[in-house]
């Protein structure tokens, strides 16, 4: 099945730096969404993108969508030792055979934040 | 408070041995999903359900059995049938079909 691909897979960046990271999908979709998930913890739903739009924005997060490219990026600015988690881009898309729309997950992106 | 409340945190499980995880929510949302993560990995559909009584299978449903006889809870069986069952299970649940999910924390199961 179709599953958004995070690039890079680990990051390391100082406080206060600002941290980038890509998301690449196969086929057509209603949305895109990060998520984030600290170390043995359930995932915290960050921000959402419709497929119609090309960039959001909130608090210190901008999210871009390019569906030509087929991709997305999450930007966070000025991070914080607290922002050290893993993030995962999911796909919301049409899911084959059962005729509904389904969440799709990548692998994630390892965000280490150095104090 | 409002959410989702996954039970147990730490299972462990027998040769041969069915184990149930348990799920409730109190979100008043309609669908609820169970994902399957392993270590590095993105997280892979188990199950969903849109509605109480109706269930549809995921990716890798072999091996796991569901159940949604109220809106409040979706318990996932891990049958013996699942050679390889260690991993952390992950419940969601959303208010629309294209909406944001709302996870528990997460059941860590491990084979004795």
């Amino acid at each position: 099945s179709q599953q958004g691909e995070e690039d890079p897979q680990a990051l390391s960046i100082q406080e206060g730096e600002n941290a980038t990271m890509n998301c690449s999908y196969k086929t057509s979709i209603n949305n895109l969404q990060w998520y984030r998930q600290n170390s043995g913890r359930g995932l915290v739903h960050l921000i959402l993108i419709r497929s119609n739009e090309r960039e959001k924005h909130s608090g210190r997060l901008r999210v871009t969508l390019d569906t030509s490219k087929k991709s997305s990026s999450l930007l966070i600015t000025a991070s914080r030792a607290a922002d050290t988690a893993s993030y995962f881009c999911a796909t919301h898309h049409r899911y084959s055979g059962a005729g509904s729309y389904q969440l799709t997950f990548g692998k994630g992106t390892k965000l280490s934040v150095i104090p | 408070d409002g959410g989702i409340t996954q039970s147990p945190k730490y299972l462990f499980r027998k040769e041969g041995q069915n184990v149930t995880l348990s799920c409730e929510q109190n979100l008043n949302h309609d669908a609820m999903y169970w994902y399957r993560q392993d270590p590095g990995q993105g997280l892979r559909l188990i199950y969903y359900s849109q509605i109480v009584n109706d269930f549809q299978k995921g990716d890798i449903a072999e091996g796991y059995s569901v159940s949604r006889e109220k809106k409040e809870s979706f318990p996932l069986t891990v049958t013996s049938a699942q050679k390889n069952p260690t991993a952390f299970y992950l419940c969601a649940s959303s208010m629309e079909q294209r909406g944001k999910l709302f996870f528990g924390s997460g059941t860590q199961l491990s084979v004795l």
